[in-house]
């Protein structure tokens, strides 16, 4: 079945430093991906997505970029500020099926930025 | 700003008590889902309608959780009876029905405590 594998956390950076967070998927076919951001006591909310192979998805200098070839969608930032702390999801949705539109989510990794 | 709401925010009950959540999905969308997070379990789905007709609640309990629509303006959740396993966040999310990439709006969510 469709998965998706997240790099656990804790991650903790200082202000200013490069952000990697990494995903990887297991899928049917030709999925979209997604990268939801929660903040604390928040629902999710969208961060950016990419419904085809190659495409990048971008928001608020967040980058990533769907890689069929590795079955990747890592999540990037270059210069992280202490409001980005916050859980960051990455989430596939199957585009056929009986199962289309369904959002499975990885485990989420927790992000903490000090000043 | 449109938005998904959820009551109650806050949830405290004794086990085998009936416990009703509600949402208001986005109007005009026509997907609804219901999610349920916990620290061990993550992120899961219980339940998902597209116009109002359920057409996944393979994640959930049928014996004490039931899901229905009774009108496109609000989506409820019950738990009867309700036990101390039942503990946990529940989001409620709405979508426009896109058939690739849809995107999934958030409530704040419902967060349950069964004593």
């Amino acid at each position: 079945g469709n998965s998706v594998t997240q790099m656990e956390g804790p991650v903790t950076l200082s202000e200013e430093a490069f952000l990697t967070i990494n995903c990887t998927y297991t899928a049917t076919g030709y999925p979209s991906l997604f990268w939801y951001v929660q903040y604390p006591g928040e629902g999710l909310q969208l961060l950016l997505k990419a419904t085809k192979a190659d495409d990048k998805g971008s928001n608020k200098g967040f980058e990533a970029t769907y890689r069929k070839e590795t079955t990747s969608f890592h999540l990037e930032k270059g210069s992280v500020q202490v409001s980005d702390s916050a859980v960051y999801f990455c989430a596939l949705s199957s585009n056929y099926g009986g199962s289309q539109g369904n959002l499975i989510f990885g485990k989420g990794t927790k992000l903490s930025v000090k000043p | 700003d449109a938005r998904v709401t959820q009551t109650p925010r806050h949830k405290v009950t004794e086990m085998g008590q009936e416990v009703t959540m509600r949402c208001q999905p986005i109007l005009g969308h026509n997907t609804v889902f219901w999610y349920r997070q916990t620290m061990m379990q993550g992120l899961e789905l219980l339940a998902y309608f597209r116009n109002r007709a359920p057409l996944d609640d393979s994640g959930m309990p049928k014996d004490r959780f039931s899901a229905e629509m009774p009108d496109a303006t609000l989506a409820t959740l019950k738990i009867q009876p309700s036990e101390p396993r039942d503990s946990a966040v529940y989001f409620c999310a709405s979508g426009s029905g896109s058939p690739v990439g849809e995107t999934q709006y958030f409530g704040p969510g419902t967060r349950l405590l069964v004593l």
